[in-house]
């Protein structure tokens, strides 16, 4: 079946300007994950979703960032007043109920130029 | 917090050449570990999962295994296919996030 999609797979931005990040999750799953990859840097926790329940923000690095979540199914990552170091990959990963294990996209490079 | 160190940072093998990959780790209380494989460019590839001391897990020619403080992952003689990041991560007991470790960096040489 259809694995996790993201878009755009790669976004260039200038300094100061808004993005928006887009992840379709597996049909049917129910938690939904942002995680960002950065050059030397292992995997960092960014954001989670489970059905309705608040979600959990806990890992998101500064009030730039935002997500939501729309309908249960496809989620956005906004990053206001992007800077340098905002410069990642950004990859999404959805999990179904019951389960444990991550299943991930193949993520959105982001340049801030 | 919970805290996940893989060694080494890069593997180069030969073809048919054997090798292990370890991944020690700190949590308040496993739920899971996870193994997963990340090509240059694509997402993390899930692997396996090992959830309790003693486990272990076979995919072709890797095999997953757990203890109380460390897991390894076992590549029994590797193909150029099997070049790839390998990254372990943990889940503990009162948390749904994976911690990563940084991965290891495995090149295998015809």
């Amino acid at each position: 079946g259809a694995g996790v999609s993201q878009s755009p797979s790669n976004k260039v931005t200038e300094k100061g300007k808004d993005v928006e990040l887009r992840c379709d999750p597996i049909s049917g799953h129910t938690a939904l994950y942002w995680y960002r990859q950065s050059l030397g840097q292992g995997l960092e926790f960014l954001i989670y979703f489970q059905g309705n329940s608040a979600p959990d923000k806990s890992g998101l690095p500064s009030d730039r960032f935002s997500a939501e979540r729309t309908g249960g199914s496809v989620s956005t990552l906004t990053i206001q007043r992007t800077q340098q170091e905002d410069s990642a990959v950004y990859l999404c990963a959805s999990a179904p109920v019951g389960h444990y294990e991550q299943y991930f996209g193949p993520g959105t490079r982001l340049t801030v130029t | 917090e919970d805290q996940v160190t893989q060694s080494p940072e890069a593997l180069r093998l030969q073809e048919g050449e054997s090798s292990s990959l370890n991944c020690s780790y700190t949590v308040s209380g496993l739920r899971g570990l996870f193994w997963y494989r990340q090509d240059p460019g694509k997402g993390p590839e899930f692997l396996f999962t090992l959830y309790s001391a003693g486990e272990e897990k076979e995919k072709e020619r890797l095999k997953a295994t757990l203890t109380k403080k460390e897991s390894f992952l076992h590549i029994t003689a590797p193909k150029p296919e099997d070049s790839a990041t390998y990254l372990c991560a943990v889940q503990a007991v009162n948390d749904y996030k994976l911690s990563f470790g940084a991965g290891t960096t495995v090149t295998v040489r015809a």
